[in-house]
């Protein structure tokens, strides 16, 4: 149980495009999902955070133009990368949380290459 | 400020050498403690949850503790398989739901 997936697993688009990332809880339902990215050898540092039918709350230093979430429901969450620049290069996962549940179930990560 | 700090950053065993991963945290008023195992390319794998001071868990090799300050990943015997990142990441109250990751500790086990 607890399986998360994204799609898809790696993506290369040109600069000034955009790219949409799917995240999917597959076996429960997901009230809560997060979007995290990692840079090589680093940790992972949240992005934002979505609540199904609301709009995602987003961390400091994050633009939310250019990082768009939709968490439309239970099972889905996207986010869009607008206008992708090379320094958006990086690993995106997303994560899910089910109700009272404080565990949070991670998907297999999108490897984003922006040449 | 909420803080987890992992140690060693990195750390090489031969199969069978037993051994332990540090997490030190600073949270207000925590809410869970997690560990997860990362492999390379991957997301991060659950492992345990821990919520309160004294409170252990085991699966398998592994056993993870907790105190006021600090858990503790003990691997025994380990095997080739059990290389990769783990980390340890905290939940506080304040912070609602969000999770405040270590860098992790980067296990090599030799056979």
């Amino acid at each position: 149980g607890a399986v998360v997936s994204q799609h898809p697993s790696r993506v290369i688009c040109k600069s000034g495009t955009s790219v949409k990332i799917e995240c999917r809880s597959l076996d429960f339902q997901a009230t809560t999902m997060f979007w995290y990215r990692q840079f090589p050898k680093q940790s992972l540092m949240l992005m934002a955070t979505s609540n199904e039918g609301s709009k995602a709350t987003y961390e400091q230093g994050v633009e939310k133009d250019k990082f768009l979430i939709n968490h439309a429901s239970l099972t889905l969450s996207t986010l869009t990368v607008t206008s992708a620049h090379p320094e958006d290069s990086s690993f995106y996962i997303c994560s899910a949380s089910a109700g009272t549940s404080y565990e949070q179930y991670f998907g297999p990560g999108t490897r984003l290459t922006v040449t | 400020e909420d803080q987890v700090t992992q140690s060693p950053e990195a750390l090489r065993l031969q199969e069978g050498e037993s051994s332990s991963l540090n997490c030190s945290y600073t949270v207000s008023g925590l809410r869970g403690l997690f560990w997860y195992r990362q492999d390379p390319g991957k997301g991060p794998e659950f492992l345990f949850t821990l919520y309160s001071a004294g409170e252990e868990k085991e699966k398998e090799r592994l056993k993870a503790t907790l105190t006021k300050k600090e858990s503790f990943l003990h691997i025994t015997a380990p095997k080739p398989e059990d290389s990769a990142t783990y980390l340890c990441a905290v939940q506080g109250n304040q912070a609602g739901t969000a999770l405040i990751f270590g860098k992790g500790t980067t296990l090599s086990v030799s056979s």
